[in-house]
């Protein structure tokens, strides 16, 4: 079945760096779909990618949807305190079915 | 705009018993929702999907007659868990996606803790 990886599970940054998390999915996508989910939260909606190649930015986050559509990144520019939390990237395959990445988790030193 | 409130936030129920949880769209109408599982420091889990007036579309590996999902109103969806056991102690996740308009995202609930002893 369809499979959604995410790399790094895990990554500390020193405030003021920059994060970059790497989502892959086994199939070809429809859209990709991010989240974060601050501790203790409930997942939030980022942004939606439908485009193949497509990129687009929210202030310090940059979204980017591979050509293949099989793959998308999540980087953040210049970390923040608040960007703690775990991103998820959630492929959607199909209409009703949407396969949540294993998160990665960020941790901002400040 | 968008919020999906669940209800209860939190339950502890003894081993046996039954204990349903609801998951609303305040102020969107939702033909479809979703109920996920999320174990501590983990993912979500996809375990059904809701729609409408229709049979629930339940993940593999989910029991449908353990996990009853019921999605009477385009607002409302309840998921019960039936003979609840220890094991199925988790963090239960609603969401629910706009019908009226061409977007695939979710709009979360804040979760259920269910402990069950």
């Amino acid at each position: 079945g369809q499979q959604v990886m995410q790399i790094p599970q895990y990554q500390h940054v020193q405030e003021g760096e920059d994060f970059t998390t790497y989502c892959n999915s086994s199939t070809t996508l429809s859209n990709i779909q991010w989240y974060k989910q601050r501790p203790g939260g409930h997942p939030v909606f980022l942004i939606q990618l439908v485009k193949s190649g497509e990129v687009k930015k929210q202030k310090r986050l940059t979204f980017q949807f591979g050509e293949a559509k099989k793959n998308s990144s999540l980087h953040i520019t210049a970390t923040q305190t608040t960007d703690v939390g775990t991103y998820f990237c959630a492929g959607q395959a199909s209409y009703d079915k949407v396969i949540f990445g294993p998160g990665t988790s960020l941790s901002v030193i400040p | 705009g968008a919020v999906v409130s669940q209800h209860p936030s939190w339950v502890i129920c003894k081993s046996g018993t039954s204990v349903k949880i609801e998951c609303r769209s305040l102020d969107f109408q939702a033909t479809t929702m979703f109920w996920y599982r999320q174990f501590p420091k983990q993912s979500l889990m996809l375990m059904a999907t809701s729609n409408e007036g229709s049979k629930a579309t339940y993940e593999q590996g989910v029991e449908k007659d353990k996990f009853l999902i019921n999605h009477a109103s385009l607002t409302l969806s309840t998921l019960t868990v039936t003979s609840a056991h220890p094991e199925d102690s988790s963090f239960y996740i609603c969401s629910a996606r706009p019908a009226d308009i061409v977007t695939y995202e979710q709009y979360f609930g804040p979760g259920t803790r269910l402990t069950v002893t």
